[in-house]
């Protein structure tokens, strides 16, 4: 079976500070993919960053860094100097076969 | 280049009714899925199709539930009687590919079903 656990149901974040959502994930394949989605309330579901499971370096795209522990299974996404606009759900996926989705991070930012 | 587009946004049906979603991929994509997101919770794969073929619906629900991809138009997921609990967001997402992509899907905007 495969699982994405996301432990904070909601956090929130100083406008230009930094801030960490978790994600652990459990799977038994040896090839997958993780990432992170951004939902706004438009719905509209928007990649924000992905890791290659046999990659160690960690991803990076501009204000958005991963720290991917493999052995921990754990995939937590960093973000930096947030922005008002970094307000929305956050998901983290597993990627096999299928996606599997957490239950998300409500990210507020605080002006 | 048009992503996906679902249609409608919004849809309202009264319990007992039938509900047909619609996804149209993006251009040159011949993969869909469908995901449903339930209030609070996570998206969660319901079925994946290619053109006039069910790949894998190990999601979907056993009955009042059935998709297609036909070789002409939109995708279509069709939930027949509905009931309260039939209330979600349904989302589609295409890929050109469906596996060893590191690329994720790109997903539609969803259709928000409510059922009254």
């Amino acid at each position: 079976a495969q699982t994405v656990t996301q432990s904070q149901p909601e956090m929130s974040v100083q406008e230009a500070e930094t801030v960490t959502l978790s994600c652990t994930y459990d799977t038994s394949e040896s090839d997958y993919y993780l990432f992170w989605y951004k939902q706004p309330p438009s719905r509209q579901m928007i990649l924000v960053i992905r890791q290659e499971a046999y990659k160690q370096q960690n991803a990076t795209e501009n204000r958005f860094s991963v720290n991917f522990q493999k052995a921990a299974k754990s995939f937590s996404l960093k973000i930096s100097d947030s922005q008002l606009g970094d307000a929305a759900m956050y998901f983290c996926a597993l990627r096999g076969n299928q996606f599997y989705f957490g239950t998300g991070t409500s990210l507020t930012v605080i002006p | 280049n048009a992503g996906v587009m679902q249609n409608p946004r919004h849809l309202v049906r009264r319990r007992g009714q039938e509900a047909r979603l619609r996804c149209s991929p993006m251009k040159g994509h011949s993969h869909v899925y469908w995901y449903r997101q339930l209030p609070e919770e996570g998206l969660k794969f319901m079925v994946y199709l290619q053109k006039e073929n069910i790949i894998d619906e190990s999601g979907m629900p056993k009955e009042r539930f059935s998709a297609e991809f036909p070789k002409e138009g939109p995708s279509i997921l069709r939930i027949q009687q509905v009931v309260r609990g039939d209330s979600a967001a349904y989302f589609c997402a295409s890929s050109p590919e469906s596996r060893g992509l590191i690329d994720g899907y790109t997903f539609g905007s969803g259709t928000r079903l409510t059922v009254v």
